[in-house]
């Protein structure tokens, strides 16, 4: 089956530590994207990369880093300069040109 | 002024009855619309796409931009207990990024 897989699906950080979330596409879509999605507040852009090795900060970029190595992989690292981790993480790809976004079951972080 | 508003709700409808979901929107470059359902602690499901003004149906569900107007919508006819869940509207000019509402929680009670 295609599909978008993040994990873990939990996920708890203490302070001052790095964590790193996982995002997997076999839809070779050419674009991805991580969100946090806080409530009532929507779903608010992180990262988002439309080719390996190229990617561009969303609105809320500060605290966080990615990397695209792969086509299939766009992993999402919380730094400790994030202030406010606790969210739940959303990962999607899209087919560049072609516009649906697909999502993967997302990664509830939290901060203990 | 955001780029998408969607009424949060909550929004309540007894079994059978025909939902109306709705958001507008403040920049006519957009020109790709999406309906997306999300069940509590799950990702967003995509339901319905729609290039341009114009309907869309499939199933019990229809969608509808009005680009005059700025402003989509989402019929749910037939409602069940299983369309229990949150509705956010999206869109988009080119693909590169997505512009979300925050979403409308509906619940339908048996």
């Amino acid at each position: 089956d295609g599909g978008i897989t993040q994990s873990p699906k939990y996920l708890f950080r203490k302070e001052g530590q790095n964590v790193t979330l996982s995002c997997e596409q076999n839809l070779n879509h050419d674009a991805m994207y991580w969100y946090r999605q806080d409530p009532g507040q929507g779903l608010r852009l992180i990262y988002y990369s439309q080719i390996v090795n190229d990617f561009q900060k969303g609105d809320i970029a500060e605290g966080y880093s990615v990397s695209r190595e792969k086509k299939e992989s766009f992993p999402l690292t919380v730094t400790s300069a994030q202030k406010n981790p606790t969210a739940f993480y959303l990962c999607a790809s899209s087919v560049t040109g072609n516009t649906e976004a697909f999502f993967g079951q997302g990664t509830r972080l939290t901060v203990v | 002024q955001k780029e998408v508003e969607q009424d949060p709700g909550p929004l309540s409808v007894p079994e059978g009855a025909i939902v109306s979901l709705n958001c507008t929107y403040s920049n006519s470059a957009f020109q790709y619309f999406m309906w997306y359902r999300q069940y509590s602690r799950k990702g967003p499901e995509l339901l319905m796409y729609t290039y341009s003004s114009g309907n869309k149906e499939d199933g019990r569900f229809t969608a509808q931009v009005d680009k005059s107007s700025k402003y989509i919508s989402l019929f749910i006819r037939d409602s069940q207990p299983s369309d229990s869940a949150t509705y956010l509207c999206a869109m988009t000019n080119t693909g590169n990024q997505f512009y979300f509402g925050t979403g409308t929680s509906l619940t339908v009670i048996p």
